[in-house]
Order: structure tokens, then C-alpha cells, then sequence
């Protein structure tokens, strides 16, 4: 039973417009979540966190939005540029759910010239 | 660097012998996390680790997997009598994992362990 999902394999952008990643859980315990991005043969390179007493938040080009009562985040990223172009992982966790990072399944971000 | 590492960066091992890996987690965090990724997989939590508490290994697939952390900083992962299944990217990951505060793990480059 996967707890956190993530279900575009693969999305493909334009530079300079929005890309929107998706996840979704189903474990309430979850209160912290996190969003890595992960080039190949690198390790994980954390992004952005949002804990789940709130429902966004901003760096940079990057914003989390979290909806509680959907159980369902989102990563926006813009303007997209090609270096954001790697496999984003949705990642979830709680003080009372083991402490251990719960993974998505990733999404493929591509981002054109 | 300050960041979390892991040697070797490649390992190629046979089936049926032991393998060790190791992990120097970020001076000063607390927790250590180790978690695999395997072809085509997302990434599986293997064992979690705090400061002098018992291990987590509720995530470790079988006996033949083991993991230390001596001095409450580096760790090793040793796989027994390995498998091709066990072909898979360890990643370790650390945290400073402050009391009562969910924490961002911070993951090393990983070691790519192939079984023939």
C-alpha cells in the first residue's frame, strides 16, 4: 500500500513557464513533508519542506502548497528553467509516523529550451 | 565537504559474499538514516538510527542485513551472503533531528551496489 504517491511518471515544460508536481498520502500521521530532487548518480538534493500546520511556502522560484483535508501537495516551480530538469521526489514524515522519510514514486521533469 | 558521505561510491560484489558500506553522516546531527533505491523503485527506508536509543530496523527486508553506528556518528551497512536482488543505490541520509521536531534529512551521494 503506498502511502505517498506520486502519479505523472513524466512531465515536460517549456522554459520560462510554470511546472506543477503533484503527490498525495493517505497516512494522517504525516506532518511534515518534503520535496528532494535527484539527478542521476547524486543522492537526493533537498529542496523545500512545509510543515503541516501550514498551507504554503515560498523559496525562490519554489513554492509547496499543502492541502490537508485532500491530503495532496504541490510543488510550482517558476519561471522553469532547463537545469530544473531532474526527477523530483515527494517525500513525508511525522514526529508519530516513524520519523523515517516516506517516498513518492518521483516525477521525470523535463524542462525544453 | 560539510555534506553527508559514503564510501565506496561503487561497489561490485558476487553472489554470496558479504559487503560492507559506510556512511559519515553532517557533524553534529543526531539521526542517521540509511534507505535504498533499487532499479526502477522508489526509495525504501532501510533503518533509522538517534543518538544512544535502539535502532529502527523495522525497515530492513531480512537477516541478512545489518547496520551499526559506532561513537553516535558513522555508520556501516553490511549485507550478508549477497543476493542479486540486493543490486540497488544505498543512500544514507542525516538529520539534526531535534527533539520533538520532524527534521530535513540531508542524503550523500549513495553507493551503487551491484550483485552478479
Amino acid at each position: 500500500d503506498q502511502q505517498v504517491k506520486q502519479n505523472s511518471p513524466s512531465l515536460s515544460v517549456q522554459e520560462g513557464r510554470i511546472s506543477i508536481l503533484n503527490c498525495d498520502y493517505t497516512n494522517s500521521m504525516f506532518d511534515y513533508f518534503l520535496w528532494y530532487k535527484k539527478y542521476p548518480a547524486e543522492g537526493p538534493t533537498f529542496l523545500i519542506s512545509i510543515s503541516s500546520i501550514k498551507d504554503k511556502n515560498e523559496d525562490g522560484r519554489f513554492t509547496v502548497f499543502l492541502n490537508k483535508s485532500a491530503k495532496h501537495l504541490s510543488l510550482h516551480i517558476v519561471p522553469s528553467q532547463p537545469g530544473d530538469s531532474a526527477v523530483y521526489f515527494c517525500a513525508a514524515t511525522g514526529y508519530n509516523a516513524g520519523n523515517m522519510l516516506t517516498f513518492g514514486g518521483g516525477t521525470r521533469l523535463m524542462v525544453k529550451p | 565537504g560539510a555534506g553527508v558521505s559514503q564510501s565506496p561510491s561503487n561497489k561490485v560484489t558476487e553472489k554470496g559474499k558479504d559487503v560492507e558500506l559506510r556512511c559519515d553522516p553532517i557533524s553534529g546531527h543526531t539521526a542517521l538514516y540509511w534507505y535504498r533505491q533499487s532499479l526502477g523503485q522508489g526509495l525504501e527506508f532501510l533503518i533509522y538510527f538517534q543518538g544512544n536509543s535502539a535502532p529502527d530496523k523495522s525497515g530492513l527486508p531480512s537477516d541478512r542485513f545489518s547496520a551499526e553506528r559506532t561513537g553516535g556518528s558513522v555508520s556501516t551497512l553490511t549485507i550478508q551472503r549477497t543476493q542479486q536482488e540486493d543490486s540497488a543505490v544505498y543512500l544514507c541520509a542525516s538529520s539534526p533531528r531535534l527533539s520533538g521536531v520532524t527534521d530535513t534529512q540531508y542524503f550523500g551521494p549513495g553507493t551503487r551496489l551491484t550483485v552478479l
